[in-house]
């Protein structure tokens, strides 16, 4: 069965500093990944997505993940996060058979002056 | 740009009433799911629809629940007799097309508590 473990439920950064948040899946072919962020009282905004080709993908706001096969990991990444940042993170994995998205249980971030 | 909403923002009601929880499609799009988030547990999928017809749902989505079109711009669910552990915040959806690799764009949500 799918599933998407993530495995940092609340992170804290300081501003400027580098940001990784961790995704892993499990599912038996190639997956369709996604990045969503949630600010409070907002809707899911797509941050990024995977689907073949190049494993690193570039995503809005500076964001970046990159796939990695063998250890079913699809991290987001950020050089310098800025206090707007500060949000809720969604990965989740699309599946060829159907329509349904697996998510995991987000990331909460919360950044530092 | 367009985005997808829904109505009411909370929502609290006595357990054994029925709720419905309404959200507006992006216009062009014809996939709409429903999606919920019980406190502090990963966000589940309920149910897919397409062409007035579920296309798919999981074992959440049971006959408690429904969904419906009742026009051409509403999508709603509707939870016919409430639990205490149908407190949740709900998410709708919507895509242009079907399929596992498309982008779902999604709502703010509803947070539904129940009393």
């Amino acid at each position: 069965a799918q599933s998407v473990t993530q495995p940092d439920i609340h992170i804290t950064v300081s501003e400027g500093a580098s940001l990784e948040l961790r995704c892993n899946y499990s599912y038996g072919a190639t997956p369709y990944l996604f990045w969503y962020v949630q600010s409070p009282g907002q809707g899911l905004q797509l941050l990024l997505k995977y689907f073949s080709g190049d494993t690193l993908v570039q995503g809005i706001k500076g964001f970046e993940a990159e796939f990695k096969r063998s250890q079913s990991s699809f991290n987001l990444r950020k050089p310098s996060v800025h206090w707007s940042d500060a949000a809720e993170y969604f990965c989740a994995v699309g599946v060829k058979s159907g329509n349904q998205f697996y998510f995991g249980t987000g990331t909460s971030l919360t950044v530092i002056p | 740009e367009p985005e997808v909403t829904q109505t009411p923002s909370h929502q609290v009601t006595q357990m054994g009433q029925e709720v419905i929880l309404r959200c507006v499609p992006i216009s062009n799009h014809l996939y709409f799911y429903w999606y919920r988030q019980i406190l502090g547990q990963k966000v589940e999928f309920l149910v897919s629809f397409y062409n007035n017809e579920i296309s798919e749902k999981s074992e959440i989505f049971d006959d408690q629940f429904s969904v419906e079109r009742p026009d051409g711009s509403n999508f709603t669910l509707k939870i016919r007799s409430t639990k205490l552990e149908d407190s949740a915040m709900y998410f709708c959806a919507s895509s242009d097309v079907g399929g596992g690799q498309l982008e779902q764009f999604f709502g703010p949500g509803t947070r539904l508590t129940v009393l």
